[in-house]
């Protein structure tokens, strides 16, 4: 099946610093990617769409200028999540459609998990 | 409105025991359906998924699901689980039937007791 990745892992920063997250299509196109977050024992709540080419579209009550998407290529939607703080702190996970016949199905890359100290 | 439904935050099983998630959702048509499994700390795995066709979905690590069209539901069910089966399960709809982005219901914590 199609594989998403999403570097780094984890990371840690300060209060204030900016961080960037890769979401990459290792074997397939994507030109819509799918960003959300996930607080602890929580669900997952879709933040925004990555669109290559253009404007991301971002859900009701996240700050696009917070959260700036760019969809750079056909494989790579970065997140970044501008002067941090604690609370931005959570688990990013992004997702890319794939598929064939018109039954498309999101694979999920493995997350992000963002402390702010 | 669109919308998925968990009913259940916890559920406790035993071990050996069976299993059977219940997910609902509120929409006109039919929609994707999907069961994902998160392990602590873990990204999404998927389980099995619906798109058409049969209604009895056969999945990974011995899950099934029916999609019963009357009830708009998708129930998860195992018929013995093992401890490796703890984790969080997330039912998600596709209510554009197209790749869209997924809509989560809140999940259901499965712990497995000895």
């Amino acid at each position: 099946g199609a594989v998403v990745s999403q570097h780094p892992s984890w990371v840690i920063c300060k209060s204030g610093t900016s961080v960037k997250i890769e979401c990459r299509s290792l074997d397939f196109q994507a030109t819509t990617m799918f960003w959300y977050r996930q607080f602890p024992k929580q669900s997952l709540m879709l933040m925004a769409t990555s669109n290559e080419g253009s404007k991301a579209t971002y859900e009701q009550g996240v700050e696009k200028d917070k959260f700036l998407i760019n969809h750079a290529s056909l494989t790579l939607s970065t997140l970044t999540v501008t002067s941090a703080h604690p609370e931005d702190s959570s688990f990013y996970i992004c997702s890319a459609p794939s598929g064939t016949s018109g039954l498309n199905e999101q694979f999920f890359g493995p997350g992000t998990r963002l402390t702010v100290l | 409105a669109q919308s998925v439904t968990q009913p259940d935050i916890h559920i406790t099983v035993s071990e050996g025991a069976s299993l059977e998630l219940r997910c609902n959702y509120s929409y006109g048509a039919t929609p994707y359906l999907f069961w994902y499994v998160q392990s602590p700390g873990q990204g999404l795995q998927l389980l099995l998924k619906y798109f058409s066709g049969d209604t009895l979905v056969q999945g990974i690590k011995g899950f099934e699901a029916e999609f019963k069209r009357s009830q708009s539901s998708f129930n998860l069910r195992k018929p013995s689980v093992h401890w490796s089966d703890a984790a969080e399960y997330f039912c998600a709809v596709d209510f554009s039937n197209s790749g869209y982005a997924l809509n989560f219901g809140k999940g259901t914590s499965l712990l497995v007791t000895p």
